[in-house]
């Protein structure tokens, strides 16, 4: 079956610890984005990669790093830099829209990881 | 500052009526707008999508209305079902950044029985 699979599903953290979520994907799809829910806020987008080896902040990238070293996986590290780090996490992927010409893709998003920080 | 806002954090509608899920957008750059439906623990699956060249857009028992003037969109649902009952979040899309999407906070809907 074709998706997107996140691990784990619920993940604890001590303070001053990093911590890597993991996000494959097996649609072919270019691009991969990691996103952030709150309770009462929509999903922000932390970062975002359009092609292996390459990808870009989105709005709340502090205190997180990623890597896009196949096109199936796009971990995303939870560094102690990142002071409010329990929320729930999001990946999605998409395929790439051309910008002014077509419509953006839609993004299909995992099952999500939720983690807390003791 | 949320570029798109759901007002409604809840709505609650009994089973066969017409749910109204309304959305808000600050920046003229949108142009494209999507609907994504979210059950608990799991991740949003789209529902539909509205380009704002289009003023109307159905599939279904769905249909998204888009009101660029009033910078507006809202999702009709008729009728409504139990199944549907699920958090409903509004995306948008920008000309300049296709692939980069901002999402409101979501409306949670509640369809009674």
């Amino acid at each position: 079956d074709g998706g997107i699979t996140q691990s784990p599903k619920y993940l604890f953290r001590k303070e001053g610890q990093n911590v890597t979520l993991s996000c494959e994907q097996n649609l072919n799809h270019d691009a991969m984005y990691w996103y952030r829910q709150d309770p009462g806020q929509g999903l922000r987008l932390i970062y975002y990669s359009q092609i292996v080896n390459d990808f870009q902040k989105g709005d709340i990238a502090e205190g997180y790093s990623v890597s896009r070293e196949k096109k199936e996986s796009f971990p995303l590290t939870v560094t102690s830099a990142q002071k409010n780090p329990t929320a729930f996490y999001l990946c999605a992927s998409s395929l790439m829209g051309q910008t002014g010409t077509s419509a953006p893709y839609t993004q299909y998003f995992g099952p999500g990881t939720r983690l807390t920080v003791l | 500052d949320q570029q798109v806002k759901q007002n409604s954090p809840s709505l609650s509608v009994q089973e066969g009526r017409i749910s109204i899920l309304n959305c808000d957008y600050t920046n003229s750059m949108f142009d494209y707008f999507l609907w994504y439906k979210k059950y608990p623990a799991e991740g949003p699956t789209f529902l539909i999508s509205i380009s704002s060249i289009k003023d109307k857009n159905e599939d279904g028992r769905f249909t998204v209305f888009l009101n660029k003037s009033a910078k507006h969109l809202s999702l009709h649902i008729v009728p409504s079902q139990p199944g549907d009952s699920a958090v409903y979040f509004c995306a948008a899309s920008g000309i300049y950044n296709f692939n980069k999407f901002y999402f409101g906070s979501g409306t949670k809907l509640n369809v009674k029985p």
